[in-house]
């Protein structure tokens, strides 16, 4: 199957400063990436859809200010964590899918711990 | 409602014994339907397609009802590496949505 990388797989990062994580598409184009949030013992929540060029879409409940995405590359998408608080410590999982794929791919996975 | 929405679990069997896990979704007009399982602290992984003819990959089954918005995972002769948490995935509108996830665990 295709190829995600998602970097860092792990983060320990202060209250208060932010925290980027990058997810890439290795051997095809991304035209729509997609970023999740997995409390412990809880099931992969999305977070946003991006498609390559445009502004993501929030799932209700999200805060666009403070989860930034972007996805200026057909192989890249990041995710910054703004402002950071403990609350924000979890799992996050991004997925990419081709133009027409029905298939996502998912990065490694990234455990954010604010302390 | 939820979008999609799975048995919860857990499911506790022993060895060498069969199990179904049930999942429905609430938009007519998803396109596309997977199983998909997760390890502990693990990224998702795709087990199998899901087609409305079903499908079969030697011991897992999966089917899919249209008319009742409904998927299924049978799993026979189970082993002890099957333990993991299965989670029923629907994609459509540009959008791939998670169930929660059934947690089964495979005892000697």
């Amino acid at each position: 199957g295709a190829v995600v990388s998602q970097h860092p797989s792990r983060v320990i990062c202060k209250s208060g400063t932010s925290v980027k994580i990058e997810c890439r598409s290795l051997d095809f184009q991304a035209t729509t990436m997609f970023w999740y949030r997995q409390f412990p013992k809880q099931s992969l929540m999305l977070m946003a859809t991006s498609n390559e060029g445009s502004k993501a879409t929030y799932e209700q409940g999200v805060e666009k200010d403070k989860f930034l995405i972007n996805h200026a590359s057909l192989t890249l998408s990041t995710l910054t964590v703004t402002s950071a608080h403990p609350e924000d410590s979890s799992f996050y999982i991004c997925s990419a899918s081709a133009q027409g794929g029905t298939e996502a791919f998912f990065g490694q996975g990234t455990r954010l711990t604010v302390v | 409602r939820k979008e999609v929405e799975q048995d919860p679990g857990p499911f506790n069997v022993p060895e060498g014994a069969t199990v179904a896990f049930n999942c429905t979704y609430s938009n007519s007009a998803s396109q596309s339907f997977f199983w998909y399982r997760q390890d502990c602290r693990k990224e998702p992984k795709l087990l199998m397609s899901v087609y409305s003819s079903g499908n079969e990959d030697g011991r897992f089954t999966a089917q899919l009802n249209r008319a009742s918005q409904y998927i299924s995972l049978l799993i026979r002769d189970s082993k002890l590496s099957d333990s993991a948490t299965y989670l029923c995935v629907v994609h459509g509108g540009f959008k791939t949505i998670f169930g929660a996830g059934t947690r089964l665990f495979v005892k000697a």
